[in-house]
């Protein structure tokens, strides 16, 4: 089985732009959760989708918007973006019957100029 | 709020030494604890969990032991491997939902021949 995975690989944008990133979860997954991971930090917690509807936000402003479709598949949507926003993002699934253990993807690398 | 704090590094090491990476945590009720690790240019793959306290986690000849007493969760090996050269981080998620984990800053290993 394919595990999870995320497109683009790599983005370049400059600031104030937006930017749309996407995720494929594990086939039979149906959590999907975003974290956003600087240089030289652990992962920070952004969203959580489960069954196309929120279960939980970190800290971070509202520029930060994600959504789940029908098929589990995820995107989340960056606004105005500034050069903090420069980071890794990672998607994570998991499952129902074994919710407390999550697949990460190979991430996204977003750079801002 | 939960936070995790874990050894700064890096940590540099021979082939066949022994490897301890601390980790405490901080957490209302009862956590799970977990150990990822990060190749260059890859995701996060899960180690190993510890769902409860005095439980371990092991895989790969890594192992850790929720302490509740102490809250930590230090990973240790035996003998490492140049193989084994990665970042490492701990995290903490709710109950039965690692989809909105915390994680530590990471440490960098690097082990040498």
């Amino acid at each position: 089985d394919a595990g999870v995975t995320q497109s683009p690989t790599h983005l370049i944008k400059t600031r104030g732009q937006q930017v749309t990133l996407r995720c494929s979860p594990i086939s039979g997954h149906k959590s999907v959760s975003w974290y956003q991971q600087v240089l030289g930090q652990g992962p920070q917690f952004i969203f959580q989708y489960y069954e196309k509807e929120e279960r939980g936000r970190g800290n971070f402003p509202d520029r930060f918007s994600a959504r789940q479709f029908p098929n589990y598949s995820s995107e989340l949507n960056v606004n105005a973006l500034l050069l903090g926003d420069s980071a890794l993002y990672l998607c994570a699934s998991s499952s129902p019957d074994r919710a407390n253990e999550q697949f990460f993807g190979p991430g996204t690398r977003l750079t801002v100029l | 709020g939960n936070s995790v704090t874990q050894m700064e590094g890096p940590v540099t090491l021979s082939e066949e030494a022994f490897l301890t990476i601390n980790c405490t945590y901080t957490a209302t009720g009862y956590p799970s604890l977990f150990w990822y690790v990060q190749y260059p240019g890859e995701g996060l793959q899960l180690l190993l969990k510890a769902t409860k306290a005095d439980d371990k986690g092991s895989n790969k000849g890594f192992e850790a032991t929720y302490r509740k007493e102490t809250t930590s969760f230090h990973l240790e090996k035996g003998s490492v491997q140049v193989s084994d050269s990665a970042v490492y981080f701990c995290a903490l998620s709710g109950y039965s939902n690692a989809g909105k984990s915390t994680f530590g800053d990471g440490t960098t290993l690097t082990v040498k021949p």
